[in-house]
């Protein structure tokens, strides 16, 4: 069965903290995402990767950065946390033919106090 | 970029068929178009992918308009475990440039 987990369910943090949020695919999948999720406005897209050390901004990448050294894993960087970052953030995964099947974790609800 | 528009909420009875609409005016030629469920606590869930006329599997239909500004995501005898949310997913890949464009998603509540 394919799997995205993600290294947290919830997160506290401090305004002004590093946060680094890990994601994991066992699928062998090219392509990781990172969304975020807020009441309202649905998912947005903050980073894409579509290869080891490979990048693509997505709608909303501003405060936020990313790493893929390993093909299994994709992590997001906040480098340094903010209130409105306060989020659901979801990671997913596909093949490099089907952009658009996503698998997803069960996502990190973060909140910076 | 894409937009996608959708029904906020959505209210059915146990049994009947459900019909979701998104719309898409400004979708571009090469974008394909897919919908994803959505329960509590949980990341969505692909339901299905199409890019023209009609594509149905085991869970639901999703019909495309020839002009392809909208489309319908079709739940036939919807149960009480077809509670979700539900968004539909523009996208384009090709020549080193992609965009994605969720929905911000239809509440679907089913009434025994």
């Amino acid at each position: 069965d394919v799997k995205v987990t993600q290294s947290s369910r919830y997160l506290v943090k401090r305004t002004g903290e590093k946060v680094f949020l890990e994601c994991v695919q066992d699928m062998d999948h090219e392509n990781m995402f990172w969304y975020r999720q807020d009441p309202g406005l649905g998912l947005r897209l903050i980073y894409f990767s579509y290869d080891v050390k490979m990048k693509e901004k997505g709608d909303i990448p501003e405060g936020y950065s990313v790493s893929r050294e390993k093909k299994e894993r994709f992590s997001l960087i906040l480098e340094s946390a903010s209130t409105n970052q306060t989020s659901m953030y979801l990671c997913a995964s596909s093949t490099s033919g089907m952009l658009y099947e996503q698998y997803f974790g069960p996502g990190t609800r973060l909140t910076v106090t | 970029l894409a937009k996608t528009t959708q029904p906020i909420s959505m209210d059915s009875y146990e049994g009947q068929e459900v019909n979701i609409t998104c719309s898409h005016n400004n979708i571009a030629t090469n974008d394909y178009i897919t919908w994803y469920q959505q329960f509590p606590s949980q990341g969505p869930r692909f339901i299905i992918q199409g890019y023209k006329t009609k594509v149905t599997n085991e869970v639901a239909s999703l019909f495309i308009p020839a002009d392809r500004k909208s489309s319908t995501l079709s739940l036939p005898r919807v149960s009480l475990s077809d509670t979700a949310v539900y968004y539909c997913l523009v996208g384009y890949s090709g020549a080193g440039s992609y965009q994605l464009t969720f929905g911000k998603g239809t509440k679907l509540s089913v009434i025994p």
